[in-house]
């Protein structure tokens, strides 16, 4: 089944303690991106990778994150995670960087930062 | 800045009965996708429907159906015969070829039986 993954589904921790959400997709998409949904936002970009090893900065890049070593693999790394990181984080690929393509959606991580 | 707006927050609907969602966007690009996606409560995104910039007719998919002005930047969403299961937050968002996409803060409907 085609899916995009990620990892953890749900994740309290405290202020300052590095953690890694996964990202995973079987589609053999070139383009990977993360965003985090907030309420009365939407959506909003944090990173996003058009190729492995081609990563640029979103919206909303301060305090994350990213690698892209292998096609399928796009991980949100939080070096020093902060309160104002608590949030929904979404991970989203598609074939191609064109405005054509549909992104498909992980099932979201639930991050609280206490 | 580039933007889009969903000026409601919430709407409701009788089971049955056609309920129209809106959006407006701004891009300074002339070439660019326009999507509706679904929220239901357990998270997962949901493509609903795409409208590409360039084509006039309104993109229609099953019970979905969009109302796309380009030159007034609006593009709202009708959803006929409403189920309950419709009932989720949809987000409207475009994609240019810039790689710029944005998303509007969602209208949360609710379908009454």
């Amino acid at each position: 089944e085609a899916q995009v993954t990620q990892n953890p589904r749900y994740l309290i921790t405290v202020t300052g303690k590095k953690l890694t959400v996964t990202c995973s997709q079987n589609m053999n998409h070139e383009y990977m991106s993360w965003y985090r949904q907030d309420p009365g936002l939407g959506l909003r970009q944090i990173y996003y990778s058009m190729n492995v090893e081609v990563t640029d900065k979103g919206d909303v890049p301060e305090g994350y994150k990213v690698s892209r070593k292998e096609k399928r693999n796009f991980p949100l790394i939080l070096e020093s995670p902060s309160p104002n990181q608590t949030s929904l984080y979404f991970c989203a690929s598609s074939l191609s960087w064109g405005n054509q393509e549909t992104q498909y959606f992980g099932p979201g991580t639930r991050l609280l930062v206490l | 800045a580039q933007t889009v707006t969903q000026s409601q927050p919430e709407m409701s609907v009788q089971e049955a009965e056609t309920v129209t969602l809106s959006c407006t966007y701004d891009t300074s690009e002339s070439d660019y996708y326009l999507f509706w996606y679904k929220q239901p409560p357990s998270r997962q995104m949901i493509l609903v429907i795409r409208q590409e910039a360039y084509k006039q007719q309104n993109a229609t998919e099953n019970r979905f159906s969009v109302n796309f002005q380009k030159a007034a930047k609006s593009f709202s969403l009708k959803i006929s015969d409403s189920q309950l299961g419709d009932a989720a937050m949809y987000f409207c968002a475009y994609r240019t070829n810039n790689n710029d996409m944005r998303f509007g803060a969602g209208t949360r409907l609710t379908v009454k039986p």
